[in-house]
Formats: C-alpha cells, sequence, structure tokens
C-alpha cells in the first residue's frame, strides 16, 4: 500500500530463532502498529508506538518487542520465535485526527 | 476482554442481492466502529466507519447501521457484486490517542454471479 511497507514479505525460520520485521512508511505518521492475524481470530494487535521510542503492549504481546528510532521505522522482534507465532504480520499507521488505518501488505511468518 | 463478536463466519450471496454482517461489542466507551475489506494477499483496506451519535451511514452500496442500546452494528451490501467477493473485519475502537482497533473474527463473503 501507498506510504507503508513491510518486508519481508515472507519468511520461514527455525524454532528459537531470533526474527526481526521491519514495518517503513513515508506519511510521517505518529502512530504505528503490528498486528496478526490468524483464522478465526481476527487482527489481534501485538504492539503500538505512538511516538519515537515510545511503544505500549497490545492484546496478545507475550513474545514479542518493538522498536521504534524513527519516525519511519517500527520494527517487529520474536526474540525466540515458537511455531505458535506462524502468522500472517500487519503493520498499520494513523496519524493524529486520523481515524482509519493504512495497513501494510503483511508479511506471511512461518515457523518450523 | 474487550470483545468484538461477528456473524456469520462464511456468507454466500447471489449477485444483485444484498449481503449483511452483524456485529456486537462489549465495550461501552467504544467511539468508533469502522468496517474493513480485504482481498487475498491484500492487507485490509478502509471501507465504512460510523460514530455512535448517529444510526445509520451510507457510502454507495454499503451501509453501516448501528444500535447503541443493542450495542450491534451491522453492514449492508447492496446491489453485492461478484467484485465485493472478499473478508470483511469489523472493529471498534475507544478514547484518545492510539486507535486501537478491536476487531471481528471476520466473514468471508462470495458473490455468486
Amino acid at each position: 500500500d501507498a506510504g507503508i511497507t513491510q518486508s519481508p514479505r515472507h519468511k520461514v525460520t527455525e524454532t528459537g530463532t531470533p526474527v526481526t520485521l521491519r514495518c517503513h512508511q513515508t506519511e510521517n505518521h505518529r502512530y504505528m502498529y503490528w498486528y496478526r492475524q490468524d483464522p478465526g481470530h481476527g487482527l489481534r494487535l501485538i504492539h503500538y508506538s505512538y511516538g519515537v521510542k515510545d511503544t505500549d503492549k497490545g492484546e496478545v504481546s507475550d513474545g514479542y518487542s518493538v522498536s521504534r528510532s524513527k519516525t519511519e521505522d517500527f520494527l517487529l522482534t520474536l526474540e525466540s520465535a515458537t511455531s505458535s507465532q506462524t502468522s500472517v504480520y500487519f503493520c498499520a499507521i494513523t496519524g493524529t485526527g486520523n481515524y482509519g488505518y493504512t495497513f501494510g501488505s503483511g508479511t506471511r511468518l512461518t515457523v518450523v | 476482554q474487550q470483545q468484538v463478536k461477528q456473524s456469520p463466519q462464511s456468507l454466500i450471496v447471489q449477485k444483485g442481492g444484498i449481503s449483511i454482517i452483524n456485529c456486537a461489542y462489549e465495550n461501552t466507551a467504544f467511539d468508533y466502529f469502522p468496517w474493513y475489506q480485504q482481498f487475498p494477499g491484500k492487507g485490509p483496506a478502509l471501507l465504512i466507519a460510523i460514530r455512535p451519535d448517529v444510526s445509520e451511514k451510507k457510502e454507495g452500496r454499503f451501509t453501516i447501521s448501528f444500535n447503541k442500546s443493542a450495542k450491534q452494528f451491522s453492514l449492508h451490501i447492496m446491489d453485492s457484486q461478484p467484485g465485493d467477493s472478499a473478508t470483511y473485519f469489523c472493529a471498534a475502537s475507544g478514547g484518545q490517542g492510539a486507535q486501537k482497533l478491536v476487531f471481528g473474527q471476520g466473514t468471508r463473503l462470495t458473490i455468486n454471479p
């Protein structure tokens, strides 16, 4: 989607390895979010950021950490990947006063 | 747990028919109710949204109906077309600052030609 890109698009990793997913925006938006999408669960919030170095936990944050050192980049790290973290991960952005999320195209992560 | 419950899980409608997807929420602090449309391999895209100060919002063939007392809202797609075949998610959020959306489980809509 325009203004927001996720990388990689696909990744297969082994159990116990660290994994970092990247979300990059060119919109200079304040808020950034990481969600995971699983069948039967919709999308669930993992972590979100409300500014550089300002982050907070979402509904399913266990096993995940995030960092935001620049406005444009929001990183999601799985310190030690588990099979339960196999999912499609979406990043989203919103600006101040703008309630509509813009989502990235997603990262399909498979932990084997 | 702040939940949004969505039904049905899947829906098949004939071309030209009306598609109806329902959602119910629990948290009375929610004050923003969007619907998202997602095509395979893509991220969800905002379709239409409503706030609780109105009972209905219409944009083209898409209408949100909102019942604050029942804590329910629904999406109606009029004159459904094969191009509307997608997965639809309702969501809700409330408060100031970051819009931490709580999503429903999703509805896979298929429009038969």
